[in-house]
């Protein structure tokens, strides 16, 4: 059964910590995989990733893709309180149509602490 | 550019009642899907809509429905709501909907209480 899998489910730290967020999947085809933030209602999207070991960046965020051991990871360094939010991790997943719908994890619960 | 929008943003129906939530994609783009997201749960798929057919259809009952017009908007319909329908209900577009690496886009949600 195809699955998206993240860790922790929940997280307090303090401002200017660094945090690591994570996402394992087992999904038939893979083709990428997808980080949202979703602070009250809209998931807002962050990143993209295909391709194993590059590192995509923004800001003070930065995540990378493992496709051989099939997971993601997410950094947030120097941690502000609007960071905290629900990261969520999403993997398409084909239909036969050629069109794709997300499956999502769980999401990580963020919360920051001045 | 406008986002993807939802309306109503809050609505309470009681058990055995119908709800209509409505979606309009950002501009140019011809794909929706829907999505539930119930407290503590990531998103689950409902329907996806290209081009005012459905292409994709996850596991939920037929009391759920959708359509998609020709101007590329949707409505999602369920109808005898139960209270396990309380949910976000969020709307997602996308270009086309068939390159899995096209990035959906959400909008803010329908947020559905039933008593």
């Amino acid at each position: 059964e195809d699955k998206v899998v993240q860790s922790p489910l929940s997280l307090v730290v303090h401002e200017g910590d660094t945090v690591t967020l994570n996402c394992s999947y087992e999904v038939t085809n893979f083709r990428s995989l997808l980080w949202y933030k979703q602070e009250k209602k809209a998931p807002t999207f962050l990143f993209m990733l295909t391709s194993s070991g590059i590192e995509k960046k923004s800001g003070r965020l930065s995540s990378i893709l493992d496709k051989k051991e099939l997971f993601s990871i997410l950094n947030i360094t120097a941690t502000q309180t609007g960071d905290s939010a629900i990261y969520l991790c999403a993997v398409p997943l084909l239909f036969t149509s050629g069109t794709y719908k997300y499956i999502f994890g769980t999401g990580t619960r963020l919360k920051v602490l001045a | 550019d406008a986002g993807v929008t939802q309306s109503p943003t809050h609505l309470i129906k009681t058990r055995g009642q119908h709800v209509t939530l409505r979606c309009s994609p950002i501009s140019g783009h011809k794909s929706v899907s829907w999505y539930q997201q119930v407290l503590g749960q990531g998103p689950q798929f409902i329907f996806q809509y290209y081009e005012k057919e459905e292409r994709g259809r996850g596991n939920f009952p037929d009391r759920f429905s959708a359509r998609q017009f020709p101007n590329y908007s949707s409505e999602l319909n369920v109808n005898a709501l139960l209270l396990g329908d309380s949910a976000l209900y969020l709307c997602a577009s996308s270009l086309f909907g068939r390159a899995s690496q096209e990035t959906q886009y959400f909008g803010p949600g329908t947020r559905l209480l039933v008593l």
